[in-house]
């Protein structure tokens, strides 16, 4: 299977600490992106780092891609209870995204 | 106009029934996708379209038969389904970049139970 794999599987986490996601893939890739899910609805793109990157940010939002290990991290700083859902990652060659396995977030109010 | 649509939002078949999931973008994207999403698993991918061409099947079981109208439009034909089918199907869509895909816009999915 190409699929990616995340972890951890689930995380909870007090509203205002920063939660961490990793993700690591196997193939070669032009960009990986992560994406969030609320429960039983369609997916949202967060970020998109192209592979010749190795940081970026997006207001809360920290993505770093390390291509030599094929793996990347998602940091959320200072959490909200609205921030509660899954996030997956997801790699990209060609027109073939495909997404890890996902980290399912909870933040306690 | 940045909405992916998908319809119907639930349906419900018997495994000899034939159905189709549609899917609508305006945003003007050329490539099209289906993706298949079991409870707490992550989305799989399905099919491909590029300008109005299939161009990656997943080795999908050919009782799912997909459709690319025009470039707006992307129909997912269901035939003699089985239960284990149950899920929800995603459609996304995405500019067709030369270096292949980049940010995928999703609907809301089409919730699928085969009785």
């Amino acid at each position: 299977s190409q699929q990616g794999e995340e972890d951890p599987q689930a995380l909870s986490i007090q509203e205002g600490e920063n939660a961490t996601m990793n993700c690591s893939y196997k193939t070669s890739i032009n960009n990986l992106q992560w994406y969030r899910q609320n429960s039983g609805r369609g997916l949202v793109h967060l970020i998109l780092i192209r592979s010749n990157e190795r940081e970026k940010h997006s207001g809360r939002l920290r993505v770093t891609l390390d291509t030599s290990k094929k793996s990347s991290s998602l940091l959320i700083t200072a959490s909200r209870a609205a921030d509660t859902a899954s996030y997956f990652c997801a790699h990209t060659g060609g027109f073939k995204t495909i997404f890890g396995a996902g980290t399912r977030l909870f933040v306690k109010a | 106009d940045t909405e992916v649509t998908q319809t119907p939002k639930h349906l419900v078949m018997g495994m000899t029934n034939k159905k189709s999931l549609k899917c609508e973008q305006h945003m003007g994207h050329r490539a099209m996708y289906w993706y298949k999403q079991k409870a707490k698993k992550p989305p799989e991918l399905m099919f491909v379209y590029s300008y109005e061409k299939l161009s990656i099947n997943e080795s999908v079981p050919s009782r799912f038969s997909p459709e690319c109208p025009n470039s707006s439009l992307l129909n997912l034909h269901l035939h003699a389904l089985q239960p284990e089918d149950s899920a929800l199907y995603l459609c996304a869509s995405s500019q067709a970049n030369l270096g292949g895909a980049g940010e995928l816009f999703f609907g809301e999915g089409s919730r699928l139970t085969v009785l």
